[in-house]
């Protein structure tokens, strides 16, 4: 069946470095992809997302970069902060079934 | 707008009761889910709802039901809950946005299930 995972479980950065957090998909009909963040005891939030027909997404802070070729997804953050310490899942979208999540990658910030 | 509620907040079952968790969305949101998150497992999907009066099976539906007689509410119900089913259960309901952009889910703040 097809699948959303992730390449690490977890991830330790500096304060101030870049992070960059991957996925690994294999839906190639997937129609956009989603990274949400979810803090200690809440529920997850919207990140940003990308539509499968681009390479590259720019939010605040964040950078989205996908790689239809190995079907690889990553997730970059300029300049971490304490804040960012977060469980951050990537999600895939196809038609009109119900979103797909990997099983998180755990962010923590080294002050 | 609350954006979604759900309720309670934590909860401990003994084994074979059975419960109600209430999930409620003030976005008009047609689409809406449960899902379940367990340690090292993700979010799995239990149900969801493409509008009112429709649902249909996720990935882990066995033990749990689910009705959506208001675009509102959208009620989780644990038949005779097991200890397989402690874990932590979030609400989310998005729509589709005419313009063909991404959905969007925004979840509520989970219950914490607890059954002994």
């Amino acid at each position: 069946g097809e699948s959303v995972g992730l390449h690490l479980p977890t991830l330790s950065v500096q304060e101030g470095d870049n992070s960059i957090i991957n996925c690994a998909y294999s839906n190639s009909a997937s129609d956009y992809f989603i990274w949400y963040k979810q803090e200690s005891g809440k529920g997850p939030q919207f990140i940003i997302d990308i539509r499968s027909n681009m390479d590259k997404r720019q939010g605040q802070r964040v950078t989205v970069l996908l790689n239809k070729t190995v079907k690889h997804l990553s997730l970059q953050i300029a300049a971490t902060q304490p804040g960012d310490s977060a469980v951050y899942f990537c999600a895939e979208k196809s038609g009109n079934t119900p979103l797909v999540f990997g099983k998180g990658t755990r962010l923590s910030v080294i002050a | 707008n609350a954006g979604v509620t759900q309720t309670p907040k934590f909860q401990v079952l003994k084994t074979g009761q059975s419960m109600t968790l209430q999930c409620a969305q003030d976005m008009n949101h047609e689409y809406m889910s449960w899902y379940r998150q367990d340690p090292g497992m993700g979010l799995r999907l239990i149900h969801y709802s493409v509008g009112a009066g429709i649902t249909d099976q996720g990935e882990v539906p066995n033990g749990y039901n689910v009705s959506r007689s208001t675009t509102e509410d959208f009620p989780l119900r644990l038949l005779s809950a097991a200890p397989s089913q402690t874990s932590v259960y979030f609400c989310a309901s998005s729509y589709q946005p005419s313009s063909g952009g991404a959905e969007t889910q925004y979840f509520g703040p989970g219950t914490r299930l607890l059954v002994l």
